[in-house]
């Protein structure tokens, strides 16, 4: 199986500062054959179900603010919010679905 | 609005069964792919497996493989899970989760989740 470490597991950013959260696969999810990273992002918030927010690793789900933005390939991934909001508190998680669904570990983002 | 409604919380004694539920409401439920997730409480997000209630074709986690079974009522648009043989290890919030409409791979991310069950397995 696929292992997805996420990194930091505890993030704490300041209101309006830029906040980064690492995902790397132990093995590529890139597909050669359509050139796309089978990566999606999610928020979960206390009490909720988990929220897509990325696919295809860049793709963003309608609705989901532009401040959230995805970027990598291969076997490493970034999570960017560019401007930390209250309501962003939460904890995300990267899954890869190249093969069997793996999610990582989640990492806890609060205000600093 | 679609949306996926799952069935109430449960207790359930070491060693029993618990089922499931998770119906859609819109949408055509005769095209989804419909995967469960469980997740431990304080803990990270678990797939178990899913089912394509149309074919009603399931595939499970290698985890589960003998423990869980799922299946679908395409009349009333369910989809059920089954966990048998319970543990305290599967104390946990059970997700439904879709698969996006449309999107061929062979795995997939989910664009649409229950609210979660609770099940709680203690003596």
């Amino acid at each position: 199986d696929i292992v997805m470490t996420q990194s930091p597991d505890t993030l704490a950013v300041s209101l309006g500062e830029r906040a980064t959260i690492n995902c790397k696969s132990s093995q590529s999810v890139l597909y050669s054959s359509n050139n796309k990273n089978y990566l999606a992002w999610y928020q979960q918030k206390p009490g909720q179900p988990p929220k897509l927010l990325i696919y295809w690793a860049s793709t963003r789900e309608s609705g989901v603010p532009d401040r959230f933005s995805g970027s990598g390939s291969g076997t490493d991934f970034t999570l960017t919010i560019s401007s930390l909001q209250a309501e962003d508190v939460a904890v995300y998680y990267c899954q890869q679905y190249y093969s069997t669904p793996i999610f990582g570990q989640g990492t806890r983002l609060e205000i600093k | 609005q679609v949306q996926l409604v799952q069935s109430g919380a449960e207790v359930k004694k070491p060693g029993s069964s618990v089922k499931v539920s998770c119906k859609a409401s819109g949408g055509i439920f005769s095209s989804y792919v419909i995967s469960w997730v469980r997740q431990a409480p304080g803990q990270g997000l678990e797939w178990m497996g899913r089912i394509i209630p149309i074919f009603g074709i399931a595939d499970y986690a290698q985890k589960f493989q003998g423990r869980v079974t799922m299946t679908a009522d395409k009349s009333t648009e369910t989809v059920y899970m089954e966990l048998n043989s319970l543990k305290s290890e599967d104390t946990a919030v059970y997700f439904c989760a879709r698969d996006p409409p449309g999107v061929r791979t062979d795995y997939n991310y989910f664009d649409l989740w229950g609210r979660g069950t609770l099940v709680t397995v203690s003596s």
